[in-house]
């Protein structure tokens, strides 16, 4: 069965470091998204993107973040100058077009620790 | 703007009793309404979904989840849970038109023998 993966599973990294979380979607979704869960808390939405462009971002999403689909099967997510509040588990998913967009599949995340 | 609430953090059960998680959204129309599970260490799998139609819906392992839009609620049911059914238990929610999913605070399901 296809599935969404994500590398690292876990980043350490100081803080105004740059990071680069890595996915690989499964590979005929169109729809695409990172959310993050901070430690005991809900998981929440980050970011939205399709046809090679941002489609939605919440007020997370500020511009410390940016996303990237540099080829056919990658899909990053970067922040610029990490903060320690930036420490969470990334989720990347993605969705299939039409109808079954809003079906989002979800990969096993990475852990984002700023130190 | 769409809200979900698990109303149960933590829930114990025996192995072979049935299992019942609640989830209650509130939300203007007609939502799209989804339950995941995530295992330690794990990403989030999705169990079921409900968009439109029949309001008792399917899932994997054998759970199952009824929309009730008269009390808002969106509750997950199964039958005879087994120790592999020990995870943390997610209700979402979507809207025609916005990608964005919003989730509850999640029920932690625990089975004891």
């Amino acid at each position: 069965e296809p599935e969404v993966t994500q590398t690292p599973s876990h980043q350490v990294t100081q803080m105004g470091q740059e990071v680069i979380l890595r996915c690989v979607p499964i590979s005929n979704h169109l729809y695409f998204y990172w959310y993050r869960q901070i430690l005991g808390q809900k998981v929440e939405f980050l970011v939205s993107f399709y046809n090679n462009e941002i489609s939605e971002k919440s007020e997370i999403f500020d511009d410390q973040f940016s996303v990237e689909r540099p080829d056919g099967s990658n899909f990053t997510l970067k922040i610029r100058s990490t903060k320690l509040e930036d420490s969470a588990m990334y989720f990347c998913a993605s969705s299939e077009p039409g109808l079954r967009r809003y079906e989002q599949y979800f990969g096993p995340g990475t852990r984002l620790t700023v130190t | 703007a769409q809200s979900v609430t698990q109303p149960d953090i933590h829930i114990t059960v025996s192995e072979g009793a049935s299992l019942e998680l609640r989830c209650n959204y509130s939300y203007g129309a007609t939502p799209y309404l989804f339950w995941y599970v995530q295992s330690p260490g794990q990403g989030l799998q999705l169990l079921l979904k409900y968009f439109s139609g029949d309001t008792l819906v399917q899932g994997i392992k054998g759970f199952e989840a009824e929309f009730k839009r008269s009390q808002s609620s969106f509750n997950l049911r199964k039958p005879s849970v087994h120790w592999s059914d020990a995870a943390e238990y997610f209700c979402a929610v979507g809207e025609f038109g916005n990608e964005k999913l919003t989730f509850g605070t999640g029920t932690r399901l625990t089975i004891i023998p």
